[in-house]
């Protein structure tokens, strides 16, 4: 099982709807989590981080934590084309452990007109 | 620009040859990550540091990886005897170590491409 699972998609959504964006994790003891946009050629730039339960909501983006079901979300409102890219959900272990991220291989979300 | 800075930015080398790269990060901050990334995957660490001492190194980092953050400052991260599956993105990424939420700023990447 990978620690950081993510759809590879691409998911394709129309200009204006919602996007939904999915990940789990294995390790029960994760702390933080991390959402980052990356589009083709460049390095990850960070949209979200969440700590607690629930929701999480930053301008047109909305991150979401169930630590029961080890479940992140990143939703995404009124979907413009230049959100197309790669989404990386992000994890950082437990406190007092190391502060590496791991991350899942990414969605690919493509924006149609 | 007072973001994280890499270069160079772009690297070809022959196989066998050492390539060294270089990373400075965002000025207040006391911890810097080196992560690689290839095609159709997630970044995956490889090192970090809290100023300047190495505290992690993953398993990916054999013998032929070595960094170095001497001042705490800037890092350089040498790759000996290159290989073809060196060939990836090299980020480099640092934080504010100590607090609630040390999130990780990344710089633009190395790009290597080793022939």
């Amino acid at each position: 099982q990978k620690e950081v699972e993510q759809n590879s998609g691409p998911l394709s959504v129309p200009e204006g709807a919602i996007a939904s964006l999915n990940c789990t994790y294995s390790d029960r003891g994760s702390q933080s989590f991390f959402w980052y946009r990356q589009y083709s050629g460049k390095s990850p730039e960070l949209i979200m981080s969440i700590y607690s339960n629930g929701d999480k909501e930053d301008g047109r983006f909305t991150a979401q934590l169930n630590k029961a079901s080890q479940y992140v979300s990143l939703l995404i409102r009124d979907s413009q084309p230049s959100d197309s890219a790669t989404y990386l959900c992000a994890v950082k272990g437990r406190t007092g452990t190391a502060s590496k991220l791991t991350f899942g291989t990414g969605t690919r979300l493509q924006v149609t007109l | 620009d007072t973001g994280v800075s890499q270069n160079p930015r772009h690297k070809i080398t022959k196989r066998g040859q050492n390539v060294t790269f270089r990373c400075d990060p965002i000025s207040e901050h006391n911890r810097l990550y080196w992560y690689r990334q290839t095609l159709g995957q997630g970044p995956e660490f490889l090192t970090y540091f809290q100023n300047e001492a190495q505290l992690e190194k993953s398993r990916l980092l054999s013998d032929r990886f070595s960094a170095e953050r001497p001042k705490g400052s800037f890092s350089t991260l040498e790759i000996q005897r290159t290989e073809q599956g060196d060939s990836a993105m090299y980020l480099c990424a640092s934080s504010l170590g100590g607090t609630g939420t040390d999130t990780q700023y990344f710089g633009p990447g190395t790009r290597l491409t080793v022939l």
